[in-house]
């Protein structure tokens, strides 16, 4: 079936410093490809969400670039500050529904 | 913006008992709704999908007769835990797909429901 890789897993950065996730995916009909920020015991939070016809996509300290050759797409977040830490997820839609990675734990260091 | 309301946000059943948790869309029309399960330190597991009006499609491993999905209009869903054991404790989230203005389309979550068999 369709899914989704992750990685990594655990990415530790210094308070200030830019943090990267990237995501694979194998349906190439894919056309949304959002990013959630999951804090402990709460519901997932869509920080940014990116769709086919656009390469790149930023608000703020946020980004998301999206290349539909390789199937793959990345979250770049700048300038980190402690409130980033949390489990972030990517997914992607196939037939109007969301294929999840297994999640990046970001750990702001100060 | 789009808002599901999802109650009770935590709960604890003794073994053998059932649970039901319920979903709302606020204000905007549901037309298929998923139900997730996340266990710690783990990322969503699809559970169902359900359409107003229809029986929901379970995945695979998901027993149907333990976990009844009702989607019987196009605000309301509610999944319902039958004879709950202890390793159905779990945060259970719902998600609708809704579509609005402009031609967009969105997943919109509840905010989850912490379930504690004991």
């Amino acid at each position: 079936g369709e899914n989704v890789e992750q990685h990594p897993s655990t990415l530790s950065v210094q308070e200030g410093d830019s943090a990267v996730i990237k995501c694979t995916y194998s349906d190439s009909a894919s056309n949304y490809f959002p990013w959630y920020k999951q804090e402990l015991g709460k519901r997932p939070q869509l920080i940014i969400d990116i769709r086919s016809n656009v390469g790149e996509k930023k608000d703020q300290r946020i980004a998301v670039t999206l290349n539909k050759t390789a199937k793959h797409f990345s979250l770049h977040i700048t300038e980190t500050q402690p409130e980033d830490s949390a489990v972030y997820f990517c997914a992607h839609d196939s037939n109007y529904q969301l294929i999840w990675g297994a999640g990046t734990k970001l750990i702001i260091k100060p | 913006g789009a808002v599901v309301s999802q109650h009770p946000s935590w709960v604890i059943c003794k073994s053998g008992t059932s649970v039901k948790i319920e979903c709302r869309s606020l204000d905007f029309q549901a037309t298929t709704m998923f139900w997730y399960r996340q266990f710690p330190k783990q990322s969503l597991m699809l559970m169902a999908t359900s359409n107003e009006g229809s029986k929901a499609t379970y995945e695979q491993g998901v027993e149907k007769d333990k976990f009844l999905i009702n989607h019987a209009s196009l605000t309301l869903s509610t999944l319902t835990v039958t004879s709950a054991h202890p390793e159905d404790s779990s945060f259970y989230i719902c998600s609708a797909l809704g579509e609005w203005g402009g031609g967009g389309y969105g997943y919109t979550f509840g905010s989850g429901t912490r379930l504690t068999v004991v």
